[in-house]
């Protein structure tokens, strides 16, 4: 079945320490998303990118960083330099065409 | 600023009635709307979309309903079951803003649906 893998679905780590969060996708997907949500608030956009080597910040891109080396991943770290990494990561993927998203599962990140 | 508003945290219903859940916009950029469900601890799924050119979408129970004048959508569940209980996200994007995907969406803070057996 094809669909949006994302690992692990809790993570856990110290203040100051910088995460990866992994995103794979076999949907054969150009485009690829990363959104964060925190309680009460709808989903905010991290960074994408539309095509392999190249990526866009979001809305609060901040203390995050990303690559696209391949087609189907797109990890997401989470940096010592972002305020309040607490909080539900999603990673979406679409066709370039007039489709919706596709998300993943999450992961549940929790720094302390 | 909160370009995409659901004013309603949570809506309860009893089975077999209507669910009206709403959501408005103040960016008039905006000209595709998406409605998505989510459980606790999963990623939204999509429910159903509608661009600025129509002004109603049916798709089984769920029919959306945009009012661009007033900047405002509606998701309608008809009849409601308690399997549709979830968090409704209404989201918004633009072609000039979301470039030619559509995938940067600006999401509402989300309402709770409860429907009641």
């Amino acid at each position: 079945d094809g669909g949006i893998t994302q690992s692990p679905k809790y993570l856990f780590r110290k203040e100051g320490q910088n995460v990866t969060l992994s995103c794979e996708q076999n949907l054969n997907h150009d485009a690829m998303y990363w959104y964060r949500q925190d309680p009460g608030q709808g989903l905010r956009l991290i960074y994408y990118s539309q095509i392999v080597n190249d990526f866009q910040k979001g809305d609060i891109a901040e203390g995050y960083s990303v690559s696209r080396e391949k087609k189907e991943s797109f990890p997401l770290t989470v940096t010592s330099a972002q305020k309040n990494p607490t909080a539900f990561y999603l990673c979406a993927s679409k066709d370039l065409y007039n489709s919706p998203l596709h998300f993943g599962n999450g992961t549940r990140l929790t720094v302390t | 600023d909160q370009q995409v508003k659901q004013n309603s945290p949570s809506l309860s219903v009893q089975e077999g009635r209507i669910s009206i859940l709403n959501c408005d916009y103040t960016n008039s950029m905006f000209d595709y709307f998406l409605w998505y469900k989510k459980y606790p601890a999963e990623g939204p799924t999509f429910l159903i979309s509608i661009s600025s050119i129509k002004d109603k979408n049916e798709d089984g129970r769920f029919t959306v309903f945009l009012n661009k004048s007033a900047k405002h959508l509606s998701l309608h569940i008809v009849p409601s079951q308690p399997g549709d209980s979830a968090v409704y996200f209404c989201a918004a994007s633009s072609l000039t803003t979301g470039g030619t995907s559509y995938g940067k969406l600006t999401f509402g803070q989300g309402t709770i649906l409860t429907v009641h057996p």
